[in-house]
């Protein structure tokens, strides 16, 4: 099994940038997660889906973070306009079940000037 | 508040020795509790997942421990070695959903 895959693994880009960040969960598992990771806050679930359907956005922070998962295959999460703050490193995951373990992919480490 | 607190300083332990990790949280009640492992550069790695009704659950050289009275579990390397090298971080779930809170992780460094 491929895993869950990550694209990009590093973006660098400027503040008021639109930023993309792609992953594709493994075939088969029904739960999709964001997180965001930074030393401060450590690691944080932005927001989760349950057979393509958002179920649980309550930790992305504002208006400008938005994740679509448009089929069972895809999400993006969409960072529009960037901010130096939002410099972390994200991460999707993926699990077959409730209350299963969760595969994580490599990241994307994101880097706003 | 509801907090999840691990180690936060580094454990440096002689290889061959056990590591014990400890994972403590306040006003929660979860379900389940999990353990993932994490090498720089890459993403969590699960380990072992504990329910709320298991005291001990093993796993090879690993061992975790669910005491829900003392809000605590605790994580057990033995027979330790430099790859066991990373951070640990526990995780709880709650009954009914896939939502993990993390805790912010222990890093253990295991010398030869």
């Amino acid at each position: 099994d491929a895993g869950v895959i990550q694209s990009p693994r590093h973006e660098v880009t400027e503040m008021g940038q639109e930023v993309t960040l792609r992953c594709k969960p493994i075939s088969g598992h029904d739960y999709l997660f964001w997180y965001r990771q930074t030393m401060m806050r450590g690691l944080e679930l932005l927001i989760y889906f349950n057979n393509n359907v958002p179920i649980d956005d309550s930790g992305m922070p504002e208006d400008r973070f938005s994740a679509k998962m448009p089929n069972a295959s895809f999400s993006t999460l969409k960072i529009q306009p960037s901010e130096p703050r939002d410099s972390a490193v994200y991460f999707c995951a993926s699990s077959p079940t409730t209350v299963q373990p969760q595969h994580f992919g490599d990241g994307t480490r994101l880097s706003i000037l | 508040s509801q907090k999840i607190e691990q180690n936060s300083e580094a454990l440096n332990i002689q290889e061959g020795k056990t590591a014990t990790l400890t994972c403590n949280y306040t006003n929660y009640s979860p379900a389940y509790l999990q353990w993932y492992r994490q090498d720089p550069g890459r993403g969590p790695v699960f380990l072992l997942l504990i329910r709320e009704n298991e005291k001990e659950k093993r796993k090879e050289r690993l061992k975790v421990t669910f005491d829900t009275t003392l809000k605590q579990s605790l994580f057990h390397i033995t027979a330790s070695q430099p790859a066991d090298s990373a951070t640990y971080l526990c995780a709880l779930s709650f009954g009914g959903y896939n939502k993990l809170i993390f805790g912010a992780g222990t890093r253990l460094a295991v010398h030869p």
